[in-house]
């Protein structure tokens, strides 16, 4: 079973530029999360899609980040214009159910805002 | 504010040793429990759920939960060189979104 897909593994920009993250979950898997972890700390959730609508996205900073995952499978998370305290791991995570109980973590994008 | 704390270590155990890896969290609505492994550079990895009171053991892993005291443990006996690796642990409240709260980790060092 493939898991899930994420691109680009690493991406640097300068501040004030946009940037944007893909990810592919788990075939068959409804629930997908993004989850930015900063050096140091665990990972904190940004977005929760259930299928293709919106669970929680309470909190992502809806001024500059943006998410959307179009026909329930892939998703892509959008920073414009990108801070430099937004450098950090942007991981993709999905479950088999909406309890999220079990999920599983992509590979992750490295972003370097300079 | 849902929190969960863990020490931040690094924790040193010899190899063969059992390496005790501890977790609290303050929502006592909290209903699932996980311990996810990270190893530097890498993405999570989970290695053990629990969601009732007691132990669970898979392997060389035992993960313990009193939820009256909001504790979780996760023990590995053992312990190889290649359990080096951060560990985090993470709740689930079951409550609106299910969301995950994740505490910031215990490095762990096994020494050969």
């Amino acid at each position: 079973e493939a898991g899930v897909a994420q691109s680009p593994r690493y991406k640097i920009i300068e501040k004030r530029q946009s940037v944007a993250f893909w990810c592919n979950p788990i075939s068959g898997h409804a629930t997908l999360y993004w989850y930015q972890q900063i050096l140091g700390q665990g990972p904190k959730l940004l977005i929760q899609f259930q299928n293709n609508g919106v669970v929680d996205d309470s909190q992502l900073p809806k001024d500059r980040f943006s998410a959307e995952r179009l026909k329930g499978v892939d998703s892509t998370l959008k920073i414009q214009p990108a801070k430099l305290e937004d450098s950090a791991v942007y991981l993709c995570a999905s479950s088999l159910e909406a309890s999220g109980r079990e999920q599983y973590f992509g590979p992750g994008t490295r972003l370097t805002v300079t | 504010q849902k929190e969960v704390e863990q020490n931040s270590g690094p924790l040193s155990v010899p190899e063969g040793a059992i390496a005790s890896l501890n977790c609290t969290y303050s929502d006592r609505g909290s209903q699932s429990f996980f311990w996810y492994r990270q190893y530097s550079g890498k993405s999570p990895e989970l290695i053990m759920f629990i969601y009732s009171n007691g132990d669970k053991e898979d392997g060389r892993f035992t993960a313990q939960l009193n939820k009256a005291s909001q504790y979780v443990s996760l023990l590995i006996r053992d312990s190889q060189p290649s359990d080096s690796a951060t560990y985090l642990c993470a709740v689930n409240s079951e409550a609106g979104s299910y969301q995950l709260t994740f505490g910031k980790g215990t490095k762990l060092s096994v020494i050969p």
